[in-house]
Order: structure tokens, then C-alpha cells, then sequence
């Protein structure tokens, strides 16, 4: 069971730089999100998407851009990395209905410079 | 605007006791809540979650209660153990056609000491 997988794990930017998170998940879900945690901040919501094609915005979308091309694959787009993006980036997918979950990834740390 | 806010940043519980974790909300169209342990490096793990519609949900050690008309949730994690020792995130779930937007409050620590 993979589960939600995302790629890098690991990941050195220069600013201005630019790169892409993968995330896949195999759970058949249909709403995949994209977070990130910064020390003291909890979890914050950059951008969701119910379904393939669609996407929308959380609290903090500045900077990024989002891809669901498929159901399966949610990425998320830094164009130009800044050091305020420094951060863990984490993907989730959501199971609704009697036993709600959220399925997360193991994280992205990404460091800006 | 923090839809979702954890007002203790840390709590320290001896081993054995009772864990009680605070969470309160603004919104009350939120129709899913949700508890998420974290340990470092690790991605967050589901605890236990709970519909608007219900007032408490348990699951072995954990109990969620819901008060709606305080738009306020707890965790309680009884006995506590030293494995419990990790962040604690409390989430609300808002589901539109547009999408289920997922909203994490700023977690608290949990240590449990032996």
C-alpha cells in the first residue's frame, strides 16, 4: 500500500530557481491538497484541487502554482524559489463520507538559499 | 483569519494520566473534524475524526467531544503514554462542490513523561 507518495524528498534551491513537487496517490480520492509547515506555524493550506482539473487556492498561494492533470497526481510549482519558501511541504488525499481521513505524504524538505 | 486555532502551544501530562487538547473554530459550516499526531520528519497520522452532527466519537484511547454552540472540539488520550509524545494537529473539514477545503489549526506538543 503506497499510499501518498511524494518526490523529492530532499531538496536545495537557489533563489530563483524553479521546480516541481510530484505527489501521487493510489487511493482513488478525489481531493488532494498541498501544505506546508514552517516552525510554530501548524499546517497551512497552499492550494487544493476536488478533482482532476480543478484547483483552488488555501491561505498562502503566493509564489506557487498547482497541477492536477490526472486523478491520480497533484504537483505543486515553485517558478521562482525565495528563501521565505524555505519550508516542509506535505501532500495529502482525502477520504469522505462515514470514516472521514486525510492520507498524508511523508514531506518535501525544501531549502532555499 | 484562523478558521482553526489551538490556544496551547505545549502540554506536559504524566505518563498514565489524562491528555486534554483544546481546539477551537470560527466557522460553523465546518462538517468534519479531525485529530493528526505528527512526529518529527514524519508526515501526520489520522487519530480519530468527528461529523458536526455527533457531540463525541471514541476510539480505544482517544475520545473527541464536539460543542457546537462554543465551536470548540477536544482530544482526550487516556491513559496517556510516553509514545503519545508528538504534535498534535486538529483539522476542519468543509465540504462544497467546489472542493473540501481542509484546515489545519497550529498543533500542539504533547510530552508525556515517564
Amino acid at each position: 500500500n503506497a499510499g501518498v507518495t511524494q518526490t523529492p524528498k530532499f531538496q536545495v534551491l537557489k533563489t530563483g530557481q524553479s521546480m516541481t513537487l510530484q505527489c501521487a496517490q493510489d487511493m482513488n480520492h478525489n481531493s488532494m491538497y498541498w501544505y506546508r509547515q514552517d516552525p510554530g506555524m501548524g499546517l497551512r493550506l497552499i492550494y487544493y484541487s476536488a478533482s482532476e482539473g480543478t484547483t483552488d487556492k488555501g491561505e498562502v498561494p503566493n509564489g506557487y502554482n498547482v497541477s492536477r492533470l490526472n486523478k491520480r497526481e497533484f504537483s505543486l510549482r515553485l517558478e521562482s524559489a525565495a528563501p521565505s519558501q524555505t519550508s516542509v511541504y506535505f501532500c495529502a488525499s482525502l477520504l469522505s463520507g462515514l470514516n472521514t481521513e486525510a492520507f498524508f505524504g511523508q514531506g518535501t524538505r525544501l531549502t532555499v538559499v | 483569519d484562523q478558521q482553526v486555532k489551538q490556544n496551547s502551544p505545549s502540554l506536559s501530562v504524566q505518563e498514565g494520566r489524562i491528555s486534554i487538547l483544546n481546539c477551537d473554530y470560527t466557522n460553523s459550516m465546518f462538517d468534519y473534524f479531525l485529530w493528526y499526531k505528527k512526529y518529527p520528519a514524519e508526515g501526520p497520522t489520522f487519530l480519530i475524526s468527528i461529523s458536526s452532527i455527533k457531540d463525541k466519537n471514541e476510539d480505544g484511547r482517544f475520545t473527541v467531544f464536539l460543542n457546537k454552540s462554543a465551536k470548540h472540539l477536544s482530544l482526550h488520550i487516556v491513559p496517556s503514554q510516553p509514545g503519545d509524545s508528538a504534535v498534535y494537529f486538529c483539522a476542519a473539514l468543509m465540504i462544497k462542490a467546489a472542493g473540501n477545503k481542509l484546515t489545519f489549526g497550529g498543533g500542539t506538543r504533547v510530552l508525556v513523561k515517564p
